[in-house]
This record gives C-alpha cells, structure tokens and sequence, in this order.
C-alpha cells in the first residue's frame, strides 16, 4: 500500500482566493508529480520533480505553481483560483524497481471554485 | 511524442459478461502498467508487463503486453459489479516520463 498523502481531500473556495494543495510520501521517493484530471477523464500532468529544489512544467499548461523543499513534501500553489481551475488534483510519487518506473498517486483533491 | 489509445473510451455491459480493453500505440516501450481508478480516488496499479508477448493473470483478470511492446490488452472473465472504474494503461520508455492513455470507463450492470 503507498504512503502518499494529499489534503485537503475536498475544497470549495471562491474566486480570487490564494490556495495551496498539500501532497506528502513516506516513501523516500526523489520523483513526485501534479496531475490534473476532470472526473473520469484522462490524467495530464502540470508539474513534475526530480529531486529538492527541482521543478519541472508537465504537458498542460498551468497557472499554478509547485515548491520542492524536502524530499517528501510537494505542495501546488494557486495564487488567485478562478472557475476554470475546479478540477480533481492528483499527486504521485514513483520509484524504479528493475529499470521500470512505477506511480503511486494519493487519493486526490477535488477543487471547486465559484 | 508517445501517444497511448485506449478503447473503447466507454464500456457499460451486464454482470457475469466477458470483456476485452486495448491500449495501443505507434511506438514501444519498455514496460507497460494497467491502474485502476475508483471515482474520488487515484488510480491504483493492477500490473506491469515488461516482456513481449507476456501475460499476466490477476484473478479474473488477464493482461497481455504485444509481441512488439507497442499495445497491451487487458480481459476480464465473468465481470462483476466491483470491476466498475476507469481502466487507465501508462507506457514507460528509458529515461522517459510515463505516458498515461485517456483511459476506458467500464460501468457493470447488475
């Protein structure tokens, strides 16, 4: 079972508010990444790291931002949520056993803005 | 860039029926994963295949890697109402991010 924890698990916020989404893994895992995924519907990434202090954009375009400052800590940042930012968030950890890359995600964070 | 296809998108069918989901791609990868995601949750890995051509069993569920790692299917035997979730498979290149499909929504009917 993965150790990979996100809170809150749900959130209903209004326009303009400043929100960070938490992601945590007791695994030790160097890579952690941000998905963003409308229910039911494919995952896209909006943020990957390969380690501390590194932070990569995913494939979608996205005006939130990360920070990695510990190895197991990953939070995502809005700066001012608007409606178009209600989604579900998800975010994963990996590890590579025998040269193959496996993902555990958290249970997700449902956001929706007004 | 990698590009998985999974079909169909959307699958409802009665309980105790068979079915048969496929993930297919124009190129190959090194391994390949099947998860699957319950609604409000993340997705959960069932499988990995690595070798071309191998099969894997997981109770009721049957998992097949191509013989040119370029597509995978997965078949379940006797579907069962808990068999209801999305079906995503993820591709996995050397030194590459995975890859995730836009997954099947399989819905099963009591």
């Amino acid at each position: 079972e993965a150790d990979i924890y996100q809170t809150p698990r749900y959130l209903v916020i209004g326009t303009g508010k400043k929100i960070t989404l938490e992601c945590s893994q007791t695994m030790g895992h160097d890579k952690m990444y941000w998905y963003q995924q409308d229910p039911g519907m494919e995952l896209h990434l909006i943020h990957y790291s390969y380690g501390v202090n590194s932070t990569e954009k995913g494939d979608l375009s996205s005006e939130s931002t990360v920070s990695r400052i510990r190895t197991e800590h990953f939070p995502l940042t809005l700066e001012s949520a608007r409606p178009s930012h209600t989604s579900q968030y998800l975010c994963a950890s990996s590890e590579y056993l025998i040269s193959q890359e496996t993902q555990y995600f958290g249970p997700g964070t449902r956001l929706l803005v007004l | 860039t990698q590009l998985l296809e999974q079909s169909p998108q959307f699958l409802s069918i009665q309980e105790g029926e068979n079915l048969t989901v496929y993930c297919n791609s124009s190129s190959v990868f090194s391994s390949l994963q099947w998860y699957r995601q319950e609604p409000g949750e993340g997705p959960v890995l069932l499988v990995t295949v690595v070798t071309g051509g191998e099969v894997k069993k997981l109770k009721r569920l049957t998992f097949q890697f191509g013989d040119a790692r370029k597509d995978s299917s997965l078949h379940i035997t006797a579907a069962q109402p808990g068999d209801t979730g999305l079906y995503l498979c993820a591709g996995a290149a050397r030194a590459q991010k995975l890859v995730f499909g836009q997954g099947t929504r399989l819905t099963i009917n009591p």
